[in-house]
């Protein structure tokens, strides 16, 4: 079965650049959820998305943004890079608007600041 | 606010002992609980579900969690561990009513698995 696919799986950047992390619900999913896992931390909800319009905000900084296209795959945009921006980024879909319907989560992009 | 809590950041069990990971949750209203499972460098994956109905819920790979309001508590149990049961379990909650649906999780519980 099609499972959420994100890209790069790794990224390493210097303080102040800039990242882009994509993410490619499953088919037919229209629910998007970005969350931040910290080392050794749990996940954090950052923001989701249902077909194309923002449903939720949680702690995203102001130095990140985020849209849903209309192939209703997502990317997320980190500006002005941060050390504590070091950290795995998961984004999960599900089917239909947000419910407590499963969120499938993909395997995460590991974000590297150094 | 939401709040989830897991006691223990870290459970050491014999393979084939009882596996108990526990799970308390803070909300006005009884939230959907769930429970995730995360091995090493990979995502995570959702165990069981509680979200209505029969109070004791049955997951994959043998795992189980009861519902328990007057306890506020969502307690993850399997019988007898395997070894592949090494990983960290995340307990979440989900706001019921409303139109949001954000995880929010605990701080997660390192289950070791010894041979």
């Amino acid at each position: 079965a099609a499972g959420v696919i994100q890209s790069p799986r790794h990224l390493i950047k210097e303080k102040r650049e800039t990242a882009t992390l994509k993410c490619y619900p499953i088919p037919r999913h229209d629910t998007v959820y970005w969350y931040q896992q910290g080392p050794g931390q749990d996940p954090q909800f950052l923001i989701s998305f249902y077909e194309k319009m923002q449903s939720d905000k949680g702690s995203i900084p102001d130095r990140f943004s985020a849209q849903q296209f209309s192939d209703y795959h997502s990317e997320l945009n980190m500006s002005s890079l941060e050390l504590g921006d070091s950290a795995l980024y998961f984004c999960a879909s599900s089917p239909g608007p947000p419910s407590y319907n499963e969120q499938f989560f993909g395997p995460g992009t590991r974000l590297t600041v150094l | 606010a939401q709040s989830v809590t897991q006691l223990g950041s870290h459970v050491s069990v014999s393979e084939g002992a009882l596996v108990l990971l526990r799970c308390n949750y803070s909300s006005s209203v009884p939230p959907y609980l769930f429970w995730y499972v995360q091995y090493p460098n990979q995502g995570l994956q959702l165990l069981l579900k509680y979200t209505t109905g029969a109070t004791l819920v049955k997951g994959i790979n043998g795992f189980e969690a009861e519902f328990k309001k007057s306890e506020t508590s969502f307690h993850l149990t399997k019988p007898s561990a395997h070894m592949s049961d090494a990983a960290e379990y995340f307990c979440a909650v989900s706001p019921r009513g409303g139109s949001n649906y954000k995880l929010t999780f605990g701080k997660g519980t390192l289950l070791t698995v010894n041979p």
